[in-house]
């Protein structure tokens, strides 16, 4: 059974940035593919970008775009979103999910990141 | 960019069949998914692969596919259904696409 574990809540002022960290288990395979999604408050749900394959591919939301980072460490099966240039705008829970084949089956239990000064 | 439109509500009495549609551009040429979530929690997938259920997930729970809409049909509702439910899309230049997500309310 795949699992998601994800990062404490962060406090960030604007214009700082703020990395939240997924660690998975029970994947049979290294390479797993994580999905990153983001929630404002009463808002809908937020695709930010995905990071998959052997060689660390990336894709990310035109909207994020020279935003935001994901990677990942295999030795600790465990993936990163590093989101930069913080606004209050960015206050909002974030997901991590897995997903290999157009769904996301698996989700973590959410980051809340709130932005404020 | 591509996107979902999904009506913002749907109500439904309990016992009796819901609906939820998600609309696009030739979306029936794409895999539709359909995520459950309940107040503070984080989504859960009912639908994949347009009909597919996951395991554990109830068989009052199916979904279609075709054309410009995909459906979500929740026959039976009970009481413990009422949540918001996404719809979700992987278009090859955009990437994963949400809607707007509905609510579903029971009364």
């Amino acid at each position: 059974q795949v699992q998601l574990v994800q990062s404490g809540a962060e406090v960030q002022k604007p214009g700082a940035s703020v990395k939240v960290a997924c660690k998975a288990s029970g994947y049979t395979h290294i390479t797993f593919p994580i999905h990153w999604v983001r929630q404002a408050p009463g808002q809908r749900l937020e695709w930010m970008g995905w990071i998959h394959g052997g060689i660390d591919n990336t894709k990310y939301s035109q909207k994020f775009q020279g935003r935001v980072s994901i990677t990942r460490d295999t030795s600790a099966n465990t993936a990163y979103m590093e989101l930069r240039s913080l606004r209050s705008e960015d206050t909002a829970v974030y997901y991590c999910a897995n997903g290999a084949s157009g769904y996301l089956d698996y989700w973590g239990q959410g980051t809340l990141v709130t932005v404020s000064s | 960019s591509y996107e979902l439109t999904q009506p913002p509500s749907v109500s439904v009495s309990p016992g009796q069949t819901a609906s939820i549609t998600c609309s696009a551009d030739n979306l029936g040429n794409k895999y539709a998914s359909w995520y459950q979530q309940k107040t503070g929690q984080s989504p859960v997938l009912v639908i994949y692969q347009d009909t597919q259920r996951p395991s554990g997930i109830p068989e009052r729970f199916s979904g279609s596919n075709s054309g410009n809409t995909a459906t979500l049909t929740i026959s039976g509702t009970q009481a413990l259904d009422e949540a918001d439910y996404y719809c979700q899309a992987w278009d090859s230049s955009t990437g994963v696409v949400f809607g707007g997500g509905t609510k579903l309310t029971v009364l």
